[in-house]
């Protein structure tokens, strides 16, 4: 069973602060990991997509891929309302193969 | 360039009605996703398009849901004999790989009330 596990939260920070998301999977053959972001009753957003270990910036935004320890995770800087949301977490074991969700964590951002 | 598109975006449909739900990709994209998003839960996989092989449809929870895709493009999910708990936002993606990437991107979904 292929498994993918976040948190629910909800994560609150204040603004300005740093949101660190995390999500860890259970398939050691996982190749591609991705970072969505789904404003309540809107569909997912694609954020972040990372496919080796260590760090990948965009912006604001930093994921970090650790696949000795199948973890993931994604680091919000200089967090606004704007980013209050949930972020979900997906894995894919490589093209052609289905990717598996987490569950999702709400993040709350402060004013 | 245009994204994934859905149709219709909200479906209120009686008991046991059949309802159909489309979904057109991004143009060129090869692969296509169906997911059920029941209020408040996670992302459920339904069912699963690449080029010209065989579907994956290990996620699909009945015989009442059905989907085709048809010229490797536009796709269509098929629900027969709706029962109240097929309500909830049904969202396509679809996807492309270029070199080692191969992103997923989403439509709005079509909310799918069975009343």
């Amino acid at each position: 069973q292929k498994e993918v596990e976040q948190n629910s939260g909800p994560l609150s920070v204040p603004e300005g602060a740093i949101a660190s998301l995390n999500c860890t999977y259970s398939d050691r053959g996982s190749q591609s990991f991705f970072w969505y972001r789904q404003y309540s009753g809107k569909s997912p957003e694609l954020i972040m997509s990372i496919y080796s270990n260590g760090d990948k910036e965009d912006g604001r935004f930093t994921a970090q891929l650790n696949k000795a320890s199948q973890y993931v995770s994604l680091l919000i800087r200089d967090s606004q309302p704007s980013d209050s949301a949930t972020y979900l977490c997906a894995v894919n074991l490589g093209y052609g193969q289905n990717f598996v969700f987490g569950p999702g964590t709400r993040l709350s951002v402060l004013p | 360039g245009a994204g994934v598109s859905q149709s219709p975006s909200n479906k209120v449909t009686e008991k046991g009605k059949d309802v159909e739900l489309r979904c057109d990709p991004i143009s060129g994209h090869t692969a296509l996703y169906w997911y059920r998003q029941s209020l408040g839960q996670g992302l459920e996989f339904l069912i699963y398009f690449q080029g010209n092989s065989a579907p994956d449809k290990s996620g699909l929870p009945s015989d009442r849901f059905s989907a085709e895709r048809t010229g490797g493009s536009v796709s269509t999910l098929t629900i027969q004999r709706t029962q109240q708990e097929d309500s909830a936002v049904y969202l396509c993606a679809s996807s492309l790989r270029v070199a080692s990437s191969y992103e997923q991107y989403f439509g709005p979904g079509t909310r799918l009330t069975v009343t």
